[in-house]
Formats: C-alpha cells, sequence, structure tokens
C-alpha cells in the first residue's frame, strides 16, 4: 500500500495562476481532509469529505475548491492563487466509524510569488 | 474539544526513555487523549490514544493519570528518527467532520 500521497510535492506560482493540488489514497478510506500549515502553527482544516461526491466546508475554506469525484481521490483547487496561500498543504484520510486516527501525505510546499 | 497545554521543547538522550507530558485538566468523560508527531517537512503520523486505561502500542505508551487531567507519552528507548514536534489532541470519540486541532505541541530533541 502507499497510503497517502500527494501530486505535486513542491510548486511555485505566480499570483492570480490557478493549479489543482491531488490527494490520492489506497486504503478505501471514506473520510478526506485538506489542511495547510503555515511556520509556527499547527494544521488548519481548509474542506474536508465524508464520501465519494460529498464535500465540506473547513475552518478556513475561502480561495479555494475541491471535489471528490473518485472515492479515492481528493483534489484542492486554488482558482486565483494569492501569496497568503504560501503554506504547506497536507491531505489526510480515515476509514468511516468511530475510530479518529487519520492518515496523512507527505505534503504539498506551494509558494505564491 | 478540551484544550491542551505542552512544554515547547524538551530534550532526550539517544537510548533513553522520553517522557513527553500533556495537560488537559478540562477534559470531559467522552473525550479521548490521541498523540500525534510530525517528522520535519513529513505529514503528521498517529501515535497511540486512550480513554482512561494506560495504552500500549509497538512505536509508545499512553499513561493517563486517573483524574485523566493529564497524561505522558513515552518513547521507551528514543532514537535520533524520534526527532519530532508531538502533538496532544483530546478529542470527542467519532464525528464525521472529525477536526484536529493540532496546537503547536512539543519539539523533542533527541541528542547523540
Amino acid at each position: 500500500n502507499a497510503g497517502v500521497t500527494q501530486t505535486p510535492k513542491f510548486r511555485v506560482l505566480k499570483t492570480g495562476q490557478s493549479m489543482t493540488l491531488l490527494c490520492a489514497q489506497d486504503m478505501n478510506h471514506e473520510y478526506m481532509y485538506w489542511y495547510r500549515q503555515d511556520p509556527g502553527m499547527g494544521l488548519r482544516l481548509i474542506h474536508y469529505s465524508v464520501g465519494e461526491g460529498t464535500t465540506a466546508k473547513g475552518e478556513v475554506p475561502d480561495g479555494y475548491n475541491v471535489s471528490r469525484l473518485k472515492k479515492q481521490n481528493f483534489l484542492l483547487g486554488l482558482e486565483s492563487a494569492a501569496p497568503s496561500q504560501t503554506s504547506v498543504y497536507f491531505c489526510a484520510s480515515r476509514p468511516q466509524g468511530i475510530s479518529d486516527t487519520q492518515y496523512f501525505g507527505p505534503g504539498t510546499r506551494l509558494t505564491v510569488l | 474539544d478540551a484544550k491542551t497545554t505542552q512544554p515547547p521543547s524538551m530534550d532526550c538522550a539517544e537510548g533513553r526513555a522520553a517522557n513527553l507530558p500533556c495537560n488537559h485538566s478540562t477534559i470531559s468523560g467522552n473525550e479521548y487523549v490521541y498523540w500525534y508527531r510530525q517528522i520535519h517537512s513529513q505529514g503528521p503520523q498517529y501515535i497511540i490514544h486512550g480513554l482512561k486505561n494506560n495504552e500500549t502500542n509497538e512505536m509508545a505508551s499512553l499513561i493517563i493519570t486517573e483524574d485523566r487531567k493529564s497524561s505522558t507519552l513515552i518513547l521507551p528507548h528514543a532514537t535520533l528518527r524520534d526527532t519530532a514536534v508531538y502533538y496532544c489532541i483530546v478529542r470527542v470519540y467519532g464525528g464525521a467532520t472529525n477536526k484536529l486541532i493540532f496546537g503547536t505541541g512539543t519539539l523533542l530533541a533527541v541528542q547523540p
């Protein structure tokens, strides 16, 4: 099992450009999450999904959109990137049920100039 | 979810036990204690969780006080690869939103 993978690992954007971050998991997990982590801060939830075709907003959803067309994939989109979106983005997944154990990907480091 | 308090940093000698404390004095009866760690530039990694009994797995042991107001994560034989930020999280078991509040954690530096 590869677990949770994220593509790309690094990316530099100019202000106003758009991009999509891909998260894939091969553990058949129902729930998937997108977090961002900024220096000196904990992780903050951007959006999450409780199943294929469903998405919901987290703590900091503005400027981001998500889609969960397939159970194994969760996409995070930036339509018009801003310098404030410079961050490290982590994807996570967990199985349906009462366990709160989340499995995280390696992260995507995004810089917006 | 209850708030947790952890020391910002700790040192430990390689091969010795690392004992990481966490205070959660406002924990409620249905809240579990979770521990995650984040090695530099990597995604967080689940370590262990518990409700009120002590727990042990292949990575660590979790000791929760009888009043559940504090807990200690024990890495029995710390190695250099255990250098990481350790997060203590308290939350109600289950729930679809399942937002994990990581806080700033404890930076454990294992010294050779």
